[in-house]
């Protein structure tokens, strides 16, 4: 069975510009989690997707991130206008639906550097 | 709220020691989960281990060991006879009960010398 896959694995662009990062989960798995980490820091939530509803996008810096998961399945993550400090690995996981907290599992992350 | 604090930022063993990595947690539910990942240079995250706060029981898994201490908020995994390929960061984290988000400590670089 494939694991979470994140495309691309590394992204440097400039400030100002564009960059949409991907992640397709474990096929069946309805929960869907965006991370992040910076250099040297926790690795830190974003958002989570049930199927394709947002259930809680708490965790998004601001309004220059924007999260989809049209049709439930994969999922995109696009930062515009990028700033420096949205350098920093991001992370996709997925897990099943259920009544108790399951681990997630983790793709390889998107390193992105914005210079 | 809920914090993850893993204290050893960088550490380093010979081969075959035994090494532990501590996780000291914070949290106000009375349920939650534990968890630790191992992430080797390749970049992934590898779930390790999940325990939730009613099961005390220390868990062994071949070299691999966790102690779940309530009383002292702490999570510690033990290497033992440590070998090459234990190389990596791990990261500790924490899951409320009806929270789906986990919260990471910074995580705990292990390199283990041959």
């Amino acid at each position: 069975e494939a694991g979470v896959t994140q495309f691309p694995s590394h992204s440097v662009i400039e400030k100002g510009q564009t960059v949409t990062l991907r992640c397709d989960p474990i096929s069946g798995h309805d929960n869907l989690y965006w991370y992040r980490r910076v250099m040297g820091k926790e690795i830190k939530f974003l958002l989570h997707f049930v199927k394709e509803s947002k259930q809680d996008e708490s965790g998004m810096p601001n309004n220059r991130f924007l999260a989809e998961r049209t049709g439930g399945t994969y999922s995109t993550l696009k930062v515009q206008p990028a700033e420096l400090e949205d350098s920093g690995v991001y992370f996709c996981a997925s897990s099943p639906l259920g009544n108790v907290v399951y681990e997630q599992y983790f793709g390889p992350g998107t390193r992105l550097t914005v210079t | 709220a809920q914090k993850v604090t893993q204290a050893q930022t960088e550490i380093s063993v010979v081969e075959k020691e035994d090494v532990t990595l501590d996780c000291v947690y914070e949290t106000r539910d009375t349920t939650y989960y534990l968890f630790w990942y191992k992430q080797p240079p390749s970049g992934e995250l590898v779930f390790l281990i999940r325990r939730n706060s009613f099961d005390e029981q220390n868990e062994i898994s071949g070299r691999y060991s966790w102690n779940f201490q309530k009383s002292t908020s702490s999570f510690n995994f033990t290497i033992t006879a440590s070998q090459v390929v234990d190389s990596a960061v791990y990261f500790c984290a924490l899951s409320g009960f009806g929270q789906n988000q986990f919260y990471f400590g910074t995580g705990t670089s292990l390199t283990v010398i041959p």
